[in-house]
């Protein structure tokens, strides 16, 4: 079965700092990688994907198949990117399920 | 459009009872999702359902059913409710038309659930 691993519940980084926030997963196939985002009181909502290879606010991530890993980047971190973040998988076609992991708790000190 | 919605917000619930959660999806849209959100967890995938039809299903036990209305709207029903059960009910939903890029889900503002 499919398992995605963020190893950091917490993360602090000053502004202006280069953010990463850690997304590892376990698939023998080729999985669809996701970012998800929820802001203080606000609804999840989709960051970015790794088929469309678009920046989002300043964020990037790129799919690493022989590390398995998909970590989220920003080059210089902004107090509105304090969140929760979560990575996710979705496997197959035909099927809308995302496996998440257990998300991280991002905070930009001023 | 509003968004996906869900009722009620917050539900109070006592051991062994049973409860309905509800959820519109945005319009045209014909896939709906569930998903259970222990707190400090990752939202944990339940049912699936695409124009009518299971379409997916999580690792929940049989208290937990589905379905899902001619307008695309659902319902998820949990019976003999459990302390376990609390939890924040996340409803999602998307077109369903799934290609080679994939469909968004976008999802609810979920419901939250307390079983005493």
């Amino acid at each position: 079965a499919q398992r995605v691993t963020q190893p950091e519940k917490l993360l602090s980084v000053f502004k202006g700092a280069p953010v990463e926030l850690k997304c590892n997963y376990s698939y023998s196939g080729s999985p669809e990688l996701f970012w998800y985002v929820q802001y203080s009181r606000q609804r999840l909502q989709l960051l970015l994907r790794h088929i469309s290879r678009e920046s989002i606010k300043g964020f990037t991530a790129d799919l690493n198949k022989g590390e398995t890993s998909f970590h989220l980047k920003k080059p210089f971190a902004q107090e509105e990117d304090s969140a929760m973040y979560y990575c996710a998988l979705r496997v197959g076609f035909g099927n809308e399920k995302l496996t998440f992991g257990t998300g991280t708790r991002l905070t930009i000190i001023p | 459009d509003a968004g996906v919605t869900q009722s009620p917000t917050h539900l109070i619930k006592t051991r062994g009872q049973q409860v309905t959660l509800r959820c519109s999806p945005i319009s045209g849209h014909k896939s709906v999702s569930w998903y259970q959100q222990v707190l400090g967890q990752g939202p944990q995938f339940i049912f699936q359902y695409y124009e009518k039809e299971e379409r997916g299903r999580g690792n929940f036990p049989d208290r937990f059913s589905a379905r899902q209305f001619p307008n695309y709207s659902s319902e998820l029903n949990v019976n003999a409710l459990l302390l376990g059960d609390s939890a924040l009910y996340l409803c999602a939903s998307s077109r369903g038309d799934r290609g080679l890029s994939g469909e968004t889900q976008y999802f609810g503002p979920g419901t939250r659930l307390l079983v005493l």
